[in-house]
């Protein structure tokens, strides 16, 4: 089946412990986004990559990293999470670019 | 600056009411707009993509359409099943290309 998978789905952590949420594709898609959705704001884009070791900022860079290393994994990084950064966030994958996102199904994070 | 705007917020339909979701945008230079449909607790599911003003695109009760600085989400008879939130993002014709969502209209159809 075609999908973009994410890990974890709930992730509860404490300010300041580094982690990664895990973002894999299985359609050999080129391009690859990470979302955050925060109620009233709508989807916002965090970091986008259209290919293999190319990525680039998008509206709400800052505490976040990403690389990508391999076409199918797209991981997001929080080296030191604040409690701004709850949120619930998505990663997406497209063929090209008209086309349109397929997206995983959420991590939900709390940061205390 | 580059908008999406997406009304009403919400909007509550008895079963086989028709109605429009309006998703209006200012952006400079549209690629193609994007409707999406989103189940609470889950990704947005892709829907249709149209490119140009005069398109109109159609799957089972929903019909979507475009204009110069708007599209409209036509949904006909709708059903329980059809409540969602529906989102629309359009993809700029800039450097990379950007996709901008709206906030989205969260659908309620009662039986």
């Amino acid at each position: 089946e075609a999908q973009v998978t994410q890990n974890p789905r709930y992730l509860i952590t404490v300010t300041g412990k580094k982690l990664t949420v895990t973002c894999s594709q299985n359609m050999n898609h080129e391009y690859m986004s990470w979302y955050r959705q925060d109620p009233g704001l709508g989807l916002r884009q965090i970091y986008y990559s259209m290919n293999v070791e190319v990525t680039d900022k998008g509206d709400v860079p800052e505490g976040y990293k990403v690389s990508r290393k391999e076409k199918r994994n797209f991981p997001l990084i929080l080296e030191s999470p604040s409690p701004n950064q709850t949120s619930l966030y998505f990663c997406a994958s497209r063929l090209g670019v008209n086309y349109g996102y397929t997206f995983g199904s959420g991590t939900r994070l709390t940061v205390v | 600056e580059d908008q999406v705007t997406q009304s009403p917020e919400a909007l509550r339909l008895q079963e086989g009411e028709s109605s429009s979701l309006n998703c209006s945008y200012t952006v400079s230079g549209l690629r193609g707009l994007f409707w999406y449909r989103q189940d609470p607790g889950k990704g947005p599911e892709f829907l249709f993509t149209l490119y140009s003003a005069g398109e109109e695109k159609e799957k089972e009760r929903l019909k979507a359409t475009l204009t110069k600085k708007e599209s409209f989400l036509h949904i006909t008879a709708p059903k329980p099943e059809d409540s969602a939130t529906y989102l629309c993002a359009v993809l700029m014709n800039t450097g990379f290309q950007k996709l901008v969502f709206g906030t989205g209209t969260r659908l309620l159809v009662s039986p």
